[in-house]
C-alpha cells in the first residue's frame, strides 16, 4: 500500500466551477501537509501548507485536513483556465536537520479548467 | 526570489555512460538540497538528501554508488548517474531548502534523462 494515495485524474471542469482534490494517507506520523501545483515541464510550487486538522484558506484556495480520517483536500473556488495544472499533495512526518522536511508525494491529479 | 535552476533541462545518452545534472539555488543559500525522481504518471520519489559539505543520505532502495551526489557549496548540488541504463530514464527534480523559509522547498524545473 502506498503511503499517500491520490487519484491521478484527469479531471476536467468548466470555468467557474468549484474543484475538489483529495488525498488519503496511511502513515499516522504525518503531521505536515502541503499542496503543490506543477505546470507542464516546470518544478512544483507550493500552494498551501498546514500542520493541523481543520481548514486553511488563501484566496480562492482552501486546504482541509482531517487527521482522524487520514484525509486531506484542496478546494479551488471560481476556477480559472490558468488553474489548469497537476496538483500534488505532499506530507511530512517530522523536520530533519535544521528544519528541512522529507516529503512524501501523492501521484498528482491533472486538472483542466475549460473556458 | 527563491529560484532554483537545473542543467541540463534534458539529456539523451547511450547506455553505459555517465550523466551529471546540476542544481543551483540562484538567489539564496541552500543548506539542504533534495533529489527526486519522477517516472511517467507516478509521484515524485525522494532519492536522497544532501547537506552542504557532508555526505548525502540516500533513501532505501537507491544505490549510492550509482547516483553520486555532491553538495560542494551552499548554491550547488550535482547528481551523477553512473553507468546509466534505459531503466534510469526518468525526470529528475531537485529542491532546495533554507532556514529563512523553513516550511517550503523550492523546486527546480527538472531534467529529463533518456538513456538509449
Amino acid at each position: 500500500q502506498k503511503e499517500v494515495e491520490q487519484d491521478p485524474g484527469p479531471l476536467s471542469v468548466p470555468e467557474g466551477a468549484i474543484v475538489s482534490l483529495n488525498c488519503t494517507y496511511s502513515n499516522s506520523a504525518f503531521q505536515y501537509f502541503m499542496w503543490y501545483r506543477q505546470y507542464s515541464r516546470k518544478g512544483p510550487e507550493l500552494l498551501m501548507y498546514t500542520y493541523s486538522s481543520g481548514n486553511k484558506e488563501d484566496g480562492r484556495f482552501t486546504a482541509q485536513v482531517d487527521k482522524s480520517s487520514k484525509y486531506i483536500s484542496l478546494f479551488i473556488r471560481d476556477s480559472q483556465p490558468s488553474d489548469s495544472a497537476t496538483y500534488l499533495c505532499a506530507m511530512s512526518a517530522k523536520k530533519i536537520n535544521q528544519g528541512a522536511q522529507k516529503l512524501v508525494f501523492g501521484q498528482g491529479t491533472r486538472l483542466t479548467i475549460n473556458p | 526570489g527563491a529560484v532554483v535552476s537545473q542543467h541540463p533541462s534534458w539529456v539523451i545518452c547511450k547506455s553505459g555512460t555517465s550523466v551529471k545534472i546540476e542544481c543551483r539555488s540562484l538567489d539564496f543559500q541552500a543548506t539542504t538540497m533534495f533529489w527526486y525522481r519522477q517516472f511517467p504518471k507516478q509521484s515524485l520519489m525522494l532519492m536522497a538528501t544532501s547537506n552542504e559539505g557532508s555526505k548525502a543520505t540516500y533513501e532505501q532502495g537507491v544505490e549510492k554508488d550509482k547516483f553520486l551526489i555532491n553538495h560542494a557549496s551552499l548554491t550547488l548540488s550535482t547528481l551523477t548517474v553512473t553507468s546509466a541504463h534505459p531503466e534510469d530514464s526518468s525526470f529528475y527534480i531537485c529542491s532546495a531548502w533554507t532556514s529563512a523559509t523553513p516550511n517550503e522547498q523550492f523546486f527546480g524545473p527538472g531534467t529529463r534523462l533518456t538513456v538509449l
